[in-house]
């Protein structure tokens, strides 16, 4: 597609609920981030993967957070038994090339959660 | 760690006004900076980077240098429009090291711009 697609655009989840956040980036973009925005702040980072491999999982608050990009190109947040603190904006990146530097990354418009 | 402090909106401007957003950034080595603005509904988009010391990045009508002696990467437009009303995100990436993938952004300030 032409650009990074994200779904569900909206997503209301009651407290300890699973969800999942998909990203389909742009075809053929090695580099994939996810980013998590909760209101009022700047988007802080989740994880990385480059290709299938997740070489940086770092960002992710809890073991409640897991991601995968099993085929290199579609990846999927799972948040599981979600709590309040998790509702937020995922935003996921990508980037044709392994990223350093300068290169750039597209964004796409972001999943919102609410937890009730 | 690094970091970027920019300032606190919401920042409220006629239209045709002059606009500054200050950023400082915290950082090993030399980064590449960054500013992303966000308009309503949509994903973050670059509006312009600079990769090394007294770079200037531009793009429709913003301007920002890169300041290594005051660690500052200020936001200008010398005349604002309506549409220019977003959200704007300063954001640095370290260019060496282990992590120089990973985005470090500020708290965002929202400019509105009125007629």
């Amino acid at each position: 597609g032409a650009g990074v697609s994200q779904s569900p655009r909206y997503k209301v989840a009651k407290r300890g609920q699973d969800v999942a956040l998909r990203c389909d980036p742009i075809s053929g973009h090695v580099s994939l981030f996810w980013y998590q925005q909760a209101l009022g702040q700047g988007p802080e980072f989740l994880t990385y993967f480059q290709n299938e491999a997740q070489l940086d999982k770092s960002g992710l608050p809890s073991d409640r957070f897991f991601a995968e990009r099993p085929e290199g190109s579609v990846s999927t947040l799972k948040i599981q038994r979600t709590q309040q603190e998790d509702s937020a904006v995922y935003l996921c990146a990508s980037s044709p090339r392994a990223l350093t530097g300068a290169n750039v990354l597209t964004f796409g418009a972001g999943s919102r959660l609410t937890v009730l | 760690g690094d970091s970027v402090t920019q300032m606190e909106g919401p920042v409220t401007l006629s239209e045709e006004a002059f606009l500054t957003i200050n950023c400082t950034y915290t950082a090993t080595g030399y980064p590449s900076l960054f500013w992303y603005v966000q308009y309503p509904g949509e994903g973050l988009q670059l509006l312009l980077k600079a990769t090394k010391a007294d770079d200037k990045g531009s793009n429709k009508g913003f301007e920002a240098t890169y300041r290594k002696e005051t660690t500052s990467f200020h936001l200008e437009k010398g005349s604002v429009q309506v549409s220019d009303s977003a959200v704007y995100f300063c954001a640095l990436r370290a260019n060496s090291g282990g992590s120089n993938y990973k985005l470090t952004f500020g708290k965002g300030t929202l400019l509105t711009v009125n007629p």
